[in-house]
């Protein structure tokens, strides 16, 4: 099974800081196999990215994803309030595993 | 627009079984696989059962051998039938599309959209 792990835990940043999110893998995984979910308090992850550096429909330009092999990063270039929550990785190119999430806060 | 709602959590007590449901609308519903993933509160995402388009299952070894995910296309409803419950089971369960470029297998997909989620509560 491949574990992902995600730093930093928490980032605290203001907004329009950039945020930048590590998922890191225990194996190499498919750069088309990676995706990014968007969690906010009391309800349920959004699609993000996906294949690394596709945005899902209607996810603004200030996301972004990119890596390769063991290292993929999600990008955000000026932090909107709406922003704050917690995002999550997934692999799905061996199974279908999730990172420990990175909580983005004020 | 596309919409999962899930139905049938509650409290059960621990070795006790209880079905979840999920009624799909929006899409057509036979063309995707559909999983189920779920969540303790205030912790991560675990994947938890797999069905794809012809009915091939997958689950995680967490859970295999207790759960069993179905599916009914004339009604476009998904299910996830668990047994033998414990404490560790207790979590929100989601009922998640999912999707590929290309149809090679669940285990393929990533997750999009989420449905509102459905609490079990395992204890006595």
């Amino acid at each position: 099974e491949i574990v992902l792990t995600q730093s930093p835990g928490t980032l605290s940043l203001s907004p329009g800081e950039r945020g930048t999110l590590s998922c890191r893998a225990s194996q190499s995984v498919n750069s088309n196999s990676l995706a990014w979910y968007q969690q906010k308090p009391g309800q349920a992850p959004r699609l993000l990215m996906y294949g690394t550096s596709r945005r899902a429909t209607g996810i603004p330009d200030r996301f972004s994803g990119s890596g390769s092999g063991t290292d993929f990063t999600l990008t955000i270039s000026r932090l909107e309030p709406e922003d704050f929550a917690v995002y999550y990785c997934q692999q799905f190119g061996s199974s279908l595993t999730f990172g420990g999430g990175t909580k983005v806060e004020i | 627009e596309v919409q999962l709602v899930e139905s049938g959590g509650g409290l059960v007590q621990p070795g006790g079984s209880l079905r979840l449901s999920c009624a799909a609308s929006g899409f057509t519903f036979g063309d995707y696989d559909m999983h189920w993933v779920r969540q303790v509160t205030g912790k991560g995402l675990e994947w938890v059962s797999a069905i794809g388009t012809l009915g091939d299952t997958y689950y995680p070894d967490s859970v295999k051998g207790r759960f069993t995910i179905s599916r009914e296309n004339a009604t476009n409803s998904l299910f996830l039938q668990m047994n033998s419950l414990t404490a560790g089971d207790t979590a929100v369960y989601y009922c998640v599309r999912g999707n590929f470029d290309v149809p090679v297998s669940p285990l393929s997909n990533w997750f999009d959209p989420w449905g509102q989620g459905t609490l079990v509560t395992v204890s006595s």
